[in-house]
């Protein structure tokens, strides 16, 4: 089981949906990270959150805490919205800081 | 701000040749990372600096793979030889620390290995 879950893992959408993706972690985190990439390898951040509630346009990011628990929200979603969604936490373990990332949920809007 | 840049973007070449990336992070940005991402998968971190010093380079193939961060601000991937299975997009980020800080990832160099 990895220690960062998403879903879907694939999602279809048309244009003007609202769209929710999920991510579920399994170990303590201090904050989570929603990343984007677009064909071409690119990644943009789009948040890091530890708490509560995140907007940036019409993308919407809230985090549970005690659930272990994140959803990213793209609200009137557009074909430009096409793209791969990861969640990623920083791994503490010993002294290695790393991300561990989620296996990305591919979205597609249609116009 | 100019953020995290990469050159080149796009990279062939047959294998056994070597090849470099060069990642200029954004200004002010002590820790810098190095990830491998092949297709359909997660970034895979390679190498993480700490201003000029690798603080964690345990998943760096170090037969053949080198990189350096001489002055704590541009740093160059090598991999001699390169093989086939090294065709991936090598990633640079950076940000103000490690841990929990929001990491700026660049564009990414996509190499491919004939």
């Amino acid at each position: 089981k990895n220690e960062v879950e998403q879903s879907p893992q694939n999602l279809t959408a048309q244009e003007g949906e609202f769209i929710t993706i999920n991510c579920s972690y399994s170990v303590g985190i201090s904050a989570l990270h929603w990343l984007q990439q677009h064909p071409g390898g690119g990644i943009v951040s789009l948040f890091m959150l530890s708490s509560g509630k995140k907007k940036h346009g019409r993308l919407i990011a809230t985090i549970n805490i005690q659930e272990k628990h994140s959803s990213l929200h793209i609200t009137a979603s557009h074909p430009r919205d096409s793209a791969v969604y990861i969640c990623a936490v920083p791994s503490n373990a010993g002294n290695n800081r790393k991300l561990i990332w989620g296996l990305g949920t591919s979205l597609a809007v249609n116009p | 701000e100019a953020g995290v840049v990469q050159s080149p973007r796009y990279k062939i070449i047959e294998k056994k040749q070597p090849v470099a990336f060069w990642c200029n992070p954004i200004s002010g940005h002590n820790t810098l990372y190095w990830y491998r991402q092949n297709l359909g998968q997660g970034p895979e971190l390679l190498i993480r600096y700490e201003n000029e010093e690798a603080v964690d380079d345990s998943q760096l193939p170090k037969d053949r793979f080198s990189a350096e961060r001489l002055k704590g601000v541009d740093s160059t991937l090598k991999i001699q030889p390169a093989e086939l299975g090294d065709s991936a997009v090598y990633l640079c980020a950076s940000s103000l620390g490690a841990g929990a800080n929001e990491q700026f990832f660049g564009p990414g160099t996509r190499l491919t290995v004939l």
